[in-house]
């Protein structure tokens, strides 16, 4: 079965440090998605970057870039220079490969603390 | 932009009550998912539709209904709320790529 985990439940780094929250997944399909999304205490979920299973670039959006490593099936998400704002719950997901619908199954979750 | 708006951001509602969550997206979308969010469990699929009148379990249906009459509303009904259904609701549309969420409820069943 499809599984996406964060192994990181919190993580604190220093004003405009960079820092990597771990996501890795399982699947047995070629073809997949994964995303990234942020949730801060208000509670809306913000999209953030997305890498293709067959994407030869590393997904970056701003000071976001994915860590894609395919053989090692993970999906790091790297920000550079944090930020206090980018205080919030982070959540790493995977698009269903199989059944379309573009269903996605979500990780855990990492709680990121900025601190200045 | 692509807004999705539910109807409560905050609900309070007594054991044995009938809740009724709303959720409408404005961009025309095929898709539309219902979520609970449970610290340390991240966000689990209660349902999703494809399209209007179709609808599918997700991983936790149970205790749960949906309704989708029109393309851009999908409603998220629990027919006799119960304590373990306390948690933080999100409603969410996509057509290929991205889902985009709406703010979320906060349901408290006393």
């Amino acid at each position: 079965a499809q599984k996406i985990t964060q192994t990181q439940p919190g993580m604190f780094v220093q004003e405009k440090e960079a820092v990597t929250l771990d996501c890795t997944y399982d699947t047995s399909d070629q073809s997949y998605g994964l995303f990234w999304y942020k949730q801060p205490s208000s509670g809306e979920m913000i999209f953030l970057i997305y890498q293709g299973s067959y994407d030869e670039q590393n997904a970056t959006e701003g000071r976001y870039s994915l860590n894609f490593q395919k053989a090692r099936k993970s999906a790091n998400l790297v920000i550079s220079a944090s930020q206090l704002g980018d205080s919030a719950m982070y959540f790493c997901a995977m698009r269903e490969p199989s059944g379309g619908y573009n269903k996605l199954i979500f990780g855990a979750g990492t709680r990121l603390a900025v601190h200045p | 932009d692509v807004k999705v708006t539910q109807s409560s951001r905050y609900l309070v509602k007594r054991t044995g009550e009938k809740v009724f969550l709303e959720c409408v997206q404005d961009m025309d979308h095929e898709n539309m998912f219902w979520y609970r969010q449970d610290p340390g469990l991240g966000l689990r699929l209660i349902y999703f539709s494809y399209d209007v009148k179709m609808k599918e379990k997700g991983d936790i249906p149970e205790g749960y209904s949906v309704s989708r009459e029109k393309k851009e509303r999908f409603s998220l009904i629990l027919e006799s709320a119960s304590t373990n259904q306390t948690s933080m609701y999100l409603c969410a549309s996509s057509l290929l790529g991205e889902q985009f969420f709406g703010p979320g409820t906060r349901l408290t069943v006393l």
